[in-house]
């Protein structure tokens, strides 16, 4: 089975410097979600979109800013990275009924960005 | 072996043991609550999922408790493999919210 598919896997960038991740979700999900994830640490919930508008805003920094695409692909762009942007960073897809009501957000094996 | 709540972060069994471990969540209004497994390296991998109108789910080897009265969700894992070591996760969606809010992780080892 499909599942969500990330790139690059891994990245390293310098200080100050600029980074895009991207995510593809499951075929006809449609709601995306990004997260982090430091080292030892629980992922922790970013930004989401349903039908290509946001949907929820967590702790992303205004240094960040993602989109979702009219394919339902997305991306996070990172800008004026700092050291303590070096994580893991998780896409997850879910197809959600109008209700809301739970359905199972699947993760992507992560995309590993060091700032050096 | 069982956790107590996730303050404690390791929790190591024997294989053949069965594996309780433990969650506190935070939100009352929580209506859905998974579990995530998680290896080294790679993305949390859904394991088992409740509404929050039900107390009880089983999966193959999973059970989910859920305890609205007092915010507490436990995962049983019968017969505990050494495949099953990894970080566990539970992740609550709160009411109206689509994204979920993770919980502290438990490392489980298992034992051969």
């Amino acid at each position: 089975a499909a599942g969500v598919i990330q790139s690059p896997r891994h990245l390293i960038k310098e200080k100050r410097e600029t980074a895009t991740l991207k995510c593809y979700p499951i075929p006809r999900h449609d709601t995306v979600y990004w997260y982090q994830q430091g080292p030892g640490q629980d992922p922790q919930f970013l930004i989401s979109f349903y039908e290509k508008m946001q949907s929820d805003k967590g702790s992303i920094p205004d240094r960040f800013s993602a989109q979702q695409f009219s394919d339902y692909h997305s991306e996070l762009n990172m800008s004026s990275l700092e050291l303590g942007d070096s994580a893991l960073y998780f896409c997850a897809s879910s197809l959600v009924p109008d209700t809301l009501s739970g359905n199972t957000i699947y993760f992507g094996e992560g995309s590993w960005l060091t700032v050096v | 072996g069982e956790s107590v709540g996730l303050h404690l972060p390791t929790l190591s069994v024997q294989e053949g043991d069965n594996s309780i471990i433990n969650c506190a969540y935070s939100n009352s209004a929580s209506d859905y609550f998974i579990w995530y497994k998680q290896e080294s390296g790679k993305g949390p991998q859904f394991i088992i999922d409740i509404r929050s109108n039900m107390d009880k789910r089983q999966g193959q080897r999973v059970t989910v408790l859920l305890n609205k009265t007092v915010k507490h969700l436990s995962l049983q894992i019968a017969a505990t493999q050494p495949g099953d070591s990894a970080v566990y996760f539970c992740a609550e969606k709160k009411t109206g919210r689509r994204a979920l809010t993770f919980g502290s992780g438990t490392r489980l080892q298992v034992q051969p």
